[in-house]
Order: C-alpha cells, then sequence, then structure tokens
C-alpha cells in the first residue's frame, strides 16, 4: 500500500496563476480532506469530503476548489494564485469523518 | 465552541526529562481525542489518542491524561528522546465512528529534547 500520495512535493507559482494539487489513496477510505499548516497556526481544513460525488467546505475554502468523481482521487485546485496561499498543504484520508487520518507527504506551494 | 486550545508552542526538555503538553477545549459533544507527531518535512501521523471514558492512556512512553470535568487533556512523555523532536497537535472530534464532526486542531507544540 503507498498510502497517501500527493504530488507535486514543491510547486512555484506566480499571482494569478491556476493549479491543481493532486491526491490519491489506495485504502478505499470513504473520508478525505484538505488541509493547509502555515506557522503558528497549526492545520487548518480547506475542504473535504465524505465520499465520492460529496464535497464541502471546512474553515478556510476561499480560493479553493474541489471534486471527488472516484473514491481514490481528491484534487485540490487553486483557481488564481494569490501570496497569502504560500503554504505547506497536506491531503488526509480517513475510514470516516472523525475517525484516525492518514496524512500525504505534503505540497510545499509558494506564491510569488 | 469549535476550538482546541493548545500550550505550549514550543518546549525544549533535557534528554531523559518528561514533555508535557496541554490542550483545552469547550465544546463537550467532543468524544474522540487523537496526538498526532509531525518530523521536519513529513505529514502529522497518529501517535495516540483517547475516548472521554478513560482518564488515562499509555502507549510506551507516550501517556494521555484526560479530565473531563476541566474539559481538558495532556500528552506526556516520560524519558524523553532526542527522536522525540517533532511537531505535536492535539485534536478532537464529536460522533466518532459516525458522520459528525471534523477533527479540530490545536495550533502545535514544537518539542526540542537536548541530548
Amino acid at each position: 500500500n503507498a498510502g497517501v500520495t500527493q504530488t507535486p512535493k514543491f510547486q512555484v507559482l506566480k499571482t494569478g496563476q491556476s493549479m491543481t494539487l493532486q491526491c490519491a489513496q489506495d485504502m478505499n477510505h470513504e473520508y478525505m480532506s484538505w488541509y493547509r499548516q502555515d506557522p503558528g497556526m497549526g492545520l487548518r481544513l480547506i475542504h473535504y469530503s465524505v465520499g465520492a460525488g460529496i464535497t464541502d467546505q471546512g474553515e478556510v475554502p476561499n480560493g479553493y476548489n474541489v471534486s471527488r468523481s472516484t473514491t481514490e482521487d481528491f484534487p485540490l485546485r487553486l483557481l488564481s494564485a494569490a501570496p497569502s496561499q504560500t503554504s505547506v498543504y497536506f491531503c488526509a484520508s480517513s475510514f470516516a469523518r472523525g475517525y484516525e487520518q492518514y496524512f500525504g507527504p505534503g505540497t510545499r506551494l509558494t506564491v510569488t | 465552541q469549535q476550538q482546541v486550545k493548545q500550550s505550549p508552542q514550543s518546549l525544549i526538555v533535557q534528554k531523559g526529562g518528561i514533555s508535557i503538553i496541554n490542550c483545552a477545549y469547550e465544546n463537550t459533544a467532543f468524544d474522540y481525542f487523537p496526538w498526532y507527531q509531525q518530523f521536519p518535512g513529513k505529514g502529522p501521523a497518529l501517535l495516540i489518542a483517547i475516548r472521554p471514558d478513560v482518564s488515562e492512556k499509555k502507549e510506551g512512553r507516550f501517556t494521555i491524561s484526560f479530565n473531563k470535568s476541566a474539559k481538558q487533556f495532556s500528552l506526556h512523555i516520560m524519558d524523553s528522546q532526542p527522536g522525540d523532536s517533532a511537531t505535536y497537535f492535539c485534536a478532537a472530534s464529536m460522533g466518532y465512528g459516525g458522520s459528525q464532526g471534523n477533527l479540530i486542531f490545536g495550533k502545535g507544540t514544537k518539542l526540542s529534547v537536548k541530548p
């Protein structure tokens, strides 16, 4: 099992560019989520999904879009990158909402 | 009411000492309290978790103490080692095993264990 995988590992964007962060899991987990981690701010939930075709907003959803067409994949789209979106992004999956979450290795994003 | 407040922000402990990290919550509906450990450049990983029907859970050198009346829980690391140097996050959720509530994370504690 690869667990939760994320690509790319590092990315630099210019303000206004768009991109998609990829996340995949091979544990057949129903619940998947995206967090951003900033110094002193902990892990803040961006969006989550409780199953294919179902997504919802977390604490900091503005500027991000998600979709869940399969159980395995949960991509995060940045619509028009801003410097405030410079962060480390983690994808996580879980058997169900509220259960133990398995985190991916993260994507470090810099927006200039 | 959804917040989990974690302290201290950073902690320096000598090798062999006891590291203590505290968390407090307001929502009495929370019923699952995990601790995550994160090494630099890695994603967080579950370290130990507790439910409110017990006051303490121990796994090796790691112990969670839970005080339901005070709405507080803490992580104790006995005989701290340099390899324990990491960032630790407490978290809480409600409806464990059900359909309610995402995990709410504290802001993290950066632990440094000096040799």
